[in-house]
């Protein structure tokens, strides 16, 4: 399998506090995306690390990539209500590009 | 919003009984998948296109099929529904530039 895991699970934050989330993945990579679902709804792309880069912002987004290790963060600085919502990394094989695998994702709730 | 529908939203069906969603998208890309969204899995890639007629096999692939005659319709089949296959479908998109996945709006499929 591609794909690994998401860590935590679960995670609960006061607003203005900063979220982490972790992903692992098991196979050499060429893309790494982190997508975010509303509740019911379809997922929304965030942001993309290629496999050469270690490190990618974006607004109050900041991801990592460690390729040594399999192993991206996701950093949400200064969270908002309105950032409530599950987060996935989703990662695309080094010989299989056009295979995208998605991890088991992290659900943030920040509270206001 | 990527152009991308998905058909019917909603299904009630019966354990035995085939079913066929349908993806369509108006864009012209070449890449499509079809995904399965269950608790606490994430969402697991079920089938891909990479063109017309050119199909592969994702993580979850048994007691489905899928067929792509034209570029926008991407056809995901459960050859004879079982209760294990209630579950939210995703169909996505993939841009070829920016590697970035846009999703339909899911299909609930409900197998009593």
């Amino acid at each position: 399998s591609q794909q690994g895991e998401e860590d935590p699970q679960a995670l609960s934050i006061q607003e203005g506090e900063n979220a982490t989330m972790n992903c692992s993945y098991k196979t050499s990579i060429n893309n790494l995306q982190w997508y975010r679902q509303n509740s019911g709804r379809g997922l929304v792309h965030l942001i993309l690390i290629r496999s050469n880069e270690r490190e990618k912002h974006s607004g109050r987004l900041r991801v990592t990539l460690d390729t040594s290790k399999k192993s991206s963060s996701l950093l949400i600085t200064a969270s908002r209500a309105a950032d409530t919502a599950s987060y996935f990394c989703a990662t695309d094989g080094e010989t299989s590009y056009d295979k995208v695998i998605f991890g088991p994702g992290t659900s943030l709730s920040v509270i206001p | 919003d990527a152009g991308i529908t998905q058909s019917p939203r909603h299904k009630v069906t019966e354990t035995g009984t085939p079913v066929t969603l349908r993806c369509h998208q108006t864009e012209n890309h070449r890449y499509m998948y079809w995904y399965r969204q269950d608790p606490g899995h994430g969402l697991r890639l079920i089938h891909y296109s990479y063109g017309v007629k050119d199909t592969d096999k994702g993580e979850v692939s048994d007691g489905y099929s899928v067929s792509r005659s034209k570029t926008e319709d991407f056809l995901l089949t459960l050859e004879s529904a079982t209760s294990s296959q209630t579950s939210v479908y995703f169909c996505a998109i993939r841009d070829r530039g920016s590697y970035e996945q846009y999703f339909g709006p899911g299909t609930r499929l409900t197998v009593t």
